[in-house]
Formats: C-alpha cells, sequence, structure tokens
C-alpha cells in the first residue's frame, strides 16, 4: 500500500489566488512527521514546512500552511496568494517514527501558475 | 536552515567507469544520510540510508556492490556508482538528518545529475 498518496498529477492556480495541494498517507506509527517539499526544474529540493503527528495546531510558514487532518489521515499544502515563482513539482513525505527515520514521498504535484 | 552540499551537480562518464558523488553536511553533523534516486517525471526513491560508522542498509531491489556508500564521518556521505551504465542515468539527491536546535529535520543536497553515455 502507498505510504504517501497524492492525486494531483497536475494543477493549474491563477497568481494572486490560493491553491491547495492534496496529500494522503497511511500509517499506524503514533508518531509521524509530514513534509512538503517544492522542487524546481533545477532538481533541488526545497523545504516548505513540516507537521508532527502530536501537534496541536497546524503548521504555517509566511504563505504556506499545512491543513493537517489527523482523523483523515491528511495533510493538504495550501499556499496562498500563489507567485509565478511558484510554479515546480510539489511533493508530500512522511517519516515514521522518531529521530533519524528515512522520508517516504509521495508521486508529486506538478503546480503551474498562470499569470 | 541547516546547508547540505552535493558535489557535482552534473556528471557525464562513459559506460563501465565509476563515479563518486559526494554529500556534506556544513554546519551541523548528520548523523544519519539518506540517498536518493528519481528518474524523469518521477518521485524520490530511497536507496540506502547511512549511519556515521556503520554499514549503508540498502532497499530491496537495490544494488549494495553497484552503488556503494561510505559515510566515514558526521558531515560526509559519498556514493560511488560502479561500472556504470546508461541506465543508471538518474537524478541523485542525498538528504542528511541531525539535530539542528532540537529539530531533526531532513534537509537535502542539490542533487548529481548522472549520465552515463
Amino acid at each position: 500500500a502507498q505510504k504517501i498518496t497524492q492525486t494531483q498529477p497536475g494543477m493549474f492556480v491563477q497568481e494572486k489566488e490560493a491553491v491547495t495541494l492534496d496529500c494522503t498517507y497511511d500509517t499506524s506509527d503514533p508518531s509521524y512527521g509530514l513534509f512538503w517539499y517544492k522542487q524546481p526544474s533545477s532538481g533541488e529540493m526545497i523545504f516548505l514546512i513540516y507537521q508532527g503527528s502530536y501537534d496541536q495546531q497546524n503548521a504555517t510558514e509566511g504563505r504556506y500552511s499545512l491543513n493537517f487532518q489527523k482523523a483523515r489521515k491528511s495533510a493538504n499544502l495550501v499556499i496562498s496568494a500563489s507567485q509565478l515563482g511558484d510554479s515546480a513539482m510539489y511533493f508530500c513525505a512522511m517519516r515514521e517514527g522518531g529521530g533519524y527515520q528515512k522520508v517516504t514521498f509521495g508521486t508529486g504535484t506538478k503546480l503551474q501558475v498562470i499569470p | 536552515g541547516a546547508v547540505v552540499s552535493q558535489h557535482p551537480s552534473r556528471v557525464i562518464c562513459k559506460s563501465g567507469t565509476s563515479v563518486k558523488i559526494e554529500c556534506r553536511s556544513l554546519d551541523f553533523q548528520a548523523t544519519t544520510m539518506f540517498w536518493y534516486r528519481q528518474f524523469p517525471k518521477q518521485s524520490l526513491m530511497l536507496m540506502a540510508t547511512s549511519n556515521e560508522g556503520s554499514k549503508a542498509t540498502y532497499e530491496q531491489g537495490v544494488e549494495k556492490d553497484k552503488f556503494l556508500i561510505n559515510h566515514a564521518s558526521l558531515t560526509l556521505s559519498t556514493l560511488t556508482v560502479t561500472s556504470a551504465h546508461p541506465e543508471d542515468s538518474s537524478f541523485y539527491i542525498c538528504s542528511a538528518s541531525g539535530h539542528q536546535g532540537g529539530s531533526t529535520e531532513a534537509f537535502f543536497g542539490q542533487g548529481t545529475r548522472l549520465t552515463v553515455v
């Protein structure tokens, strides 16, 4: 079974609008972390936001916020006020357990911001 | 955030030769380093996990004799693709984990695009 599922292979959003990228996960470990990364065409993985399984509040980092719905096992990324530079691949990822465990990635969503 | 430096960013090599890729954590001690491989338009697939001073743990289907990983210090891990073939052409990216101010975030290098001709 897939541990991380991203059902949107591609998304379009108008510049300055908000967009939500979906992510669901599957784990039986009570302790886990959820990540979102941005990968532009250059290939580097840029960390955007992190949500721990025990965090009570939804994580926010500037224009990025993570809509964490634990019971539904979803961790959607919301990008507000989209910019042209937001066009990239976005990967949702999960680390099960604490410490230095491996991170498992979803298949990614390609976001294109339209002027 | 913490900085992970990966070198080289691009390499072209002849079939049958070996290529070494370095991954350095510049401002923290990386207890664990991970090596991923990414084919075009696909996700990152974990190849192996390495802990400083011990043998790497390889994921199922990854040939440990072909992809040699050395994690000799808390700041450096290397991936050597031995006897490279065109099907090894891919994007290789490392990530490093360690405590930075209490966080156990994983930070990624810039990636290495390997082309075997």
